[in-house]
């Protein structure tokens, strides 16, 4: 199973909005709404952030949206903070009943 | 509060095994499908394997089936990974994470280090 393609990394000045791109294939992303997005700060474990394509879980800023289209699913981030500089991983569902991930974009808040 | 607790890594021999456990609390752990997730040092996640509520069925991936054995212990809220035939391939922060809603790990422990030298 690839993993899914993320770009290596994404940057924007506080205030902006960045848009994460997550493409996988028609045997994951493009036939389930089971794509994940989770955040990770160095040498901390992994947090969800998004969650169905675009839900988010309780206590997640509405700053982070998601979407999907087709065999690519989007993370934005609007209204870019400090804290919000980190490694930002896709997942989804596929049909092999397995999981697979992105291989991560860095997020770089100038 | 829902904490996941990893614990048994460390430095293990090429060939070598090593069992993972992961204490689970503040939620009703039987009533969970339960993850392991692995990062290799300076690498992105990897998914590893998943196991339904009662232990009786399994996923994983590619890279470790037939080596790796994932069950758990309801009565004890413990999840374990026993890993076999151990190579530096599999040198990893190893993760549990707890499937909340379907398909999402929405809580994750802080990892166990699993380090394949000789």
């Amino acid at each position: 199973q690839s993993a899914l393609t993320q770009p290596a990394s994404v940057s924007g000045s506080p205030g902006q909005s960045i848009t994460i791109s997550c493409t996988g294939t028609s045997s994951d992303v493009g036939i389930y709404n089971y794509v994940s997005w989770y955040q990770q700060h160095p040498g901390k474990a992994p947090k969800l952030m998004i969650y169905d394509v675009s839900n988010r879980p309780s206590g997640v800023s509405n700053r982070f949206s998601g979407s999907k289209s087709g065999n690519t699913a989007s993370l934005t981030i609007s209204g870019l903070q400090a804290e919000d500089e980190a490694d930002y991983y896709c997942t989804s569902y596929t049909s092999r009943t397995t999981w697979v991930f992105g291989g991560g974009t860095r997020l770089t808040v100038l | 509060e829902v904490q996941l607790v990893e614990a048994g890594g460390g430095l293990v021999q090429p060939g070598g095994s090593l069992r993972l456990s992961c204490a689970a609390s503040g939620f009703t752990f039987s009533s969970y499908w339960m993850h392991w997730v692995r990062q290799a040092p300076g690498k992105g996640l990897v998914w590893v394997s998943r196991l339904n509520l009662d232990g009786t069925t399994t996923g994983y991936a590619d890279s470790v089936r037939g080596r790796f054995t994932l069950y758990r212990d309801n009565a004890k809220n413990t999840l374990y990974l026993q890993m076999n035939s151990l190579s530096a391939e599999d040198t990893a922060m190893y993760y549990c994470a707890r499937e909340g809603k379907v398909a999402t790990l929405d809580f994750w422990g802080q990892g166990t280090l699993v380090t394949v030298s000789s």
